[in-house]
């Protein structure tokens, strides 16, 4: 148990509204991750963290920010949701730099 | 971008069965990493890699770095029914460096 936690686990949400769930660590690791999980497209990187207010883009970031004050929280924004961000959101921490550990998930739908 | 294809795509197995499947890319990666995600969570970490030609074992899991660094292997012995789910590759090039994700193979094992 890599100490990850994710909330909302489930959101129901309109086109066009601001979205914001959140990631916790309860082990202040360093490197922290978003991704988005798709039938077909298997996890792909949205934006990453490697340290407080450190964050970088990943493969599929428009549409997307996130923000990083403090160590055990990554937060993912949707500014203004759209359909196609209809996803699974994972989380991940790294503990040593290439093992990555994934939190449970928060399944997102914009109606 | 970097790309891995993961083989089969989807299996059916009757149970007490050995399973095979594979991964490979087009660019060379220091480290291969295994998981697998039950229904509904998020991915685990079953094996990880970090040698060309390396040999894993975890339980009746078996992983194998492929010699060319372009591939890897995951074998299960004895397949059971928790043995379902899906079984994700992923490779990276570098420690700290992006984790790319193949699309899966998806595993159902008939009792």
């Amino acid at each position: 148990d890599a100490g990850i936690t994710q909330s909302p686990r489930h959101k129901v949400t309109e086109t066009g509204t601001p979205v914001t769930l959140r990631c916790h660590q309860t082990e202040n690791h360093r490197y922290m991750y978003w991704y988005r999980q798709d039938p077909g497209h298997g996890l792909r990187l949205i934006h990453y963290s490697y340290g407080v207010k450190d964050t970088d883009k990943g493969e599929v970031s428009d549409g997307y920010s996130v923000s990083r004050s403090k160590t055990e929280d990554f937060l993912l924004t949707l500014e203004s949701a759209t359909s196609s961000q209809t996803s699974v959101y994972f989380c991940a921490i790294s503990v040593s730099g290439d093992e990555q550990y994934f939190g449970p998930g928060t399944r997102l739908t914009v109606t | 971008g970097q790309q891995l294809n993961q083989s089969p795509q989807s299996m059916f197995i009757q149970e007490g069965e050995d399973v095979s499947m594979n991964c490979t890319s087009s660019s060379i990666f220091n480290t291969w990493l295994w998981y697998k995600q039950d229904p509904g969570e998020g991915p685990v970490l079953l094996i990880a890699l970090y040698k060309a030609g390396e040999l894993t074992s975890n339980g009746r899991l078996t992983a194998q770095f492929g010699i060319t660094r372009k591939d890897s292997f995951l074998n299960i012995s004895a397949s059971i029914p928790s043995d379902v789910g899906i079984y994700f590759c992923a490779g990276q090039k570098t420690s700290y460096d992006k984790v790319i994700f193949g699309p899966g193979t998806s595993l159902s094992v008939i009792p």
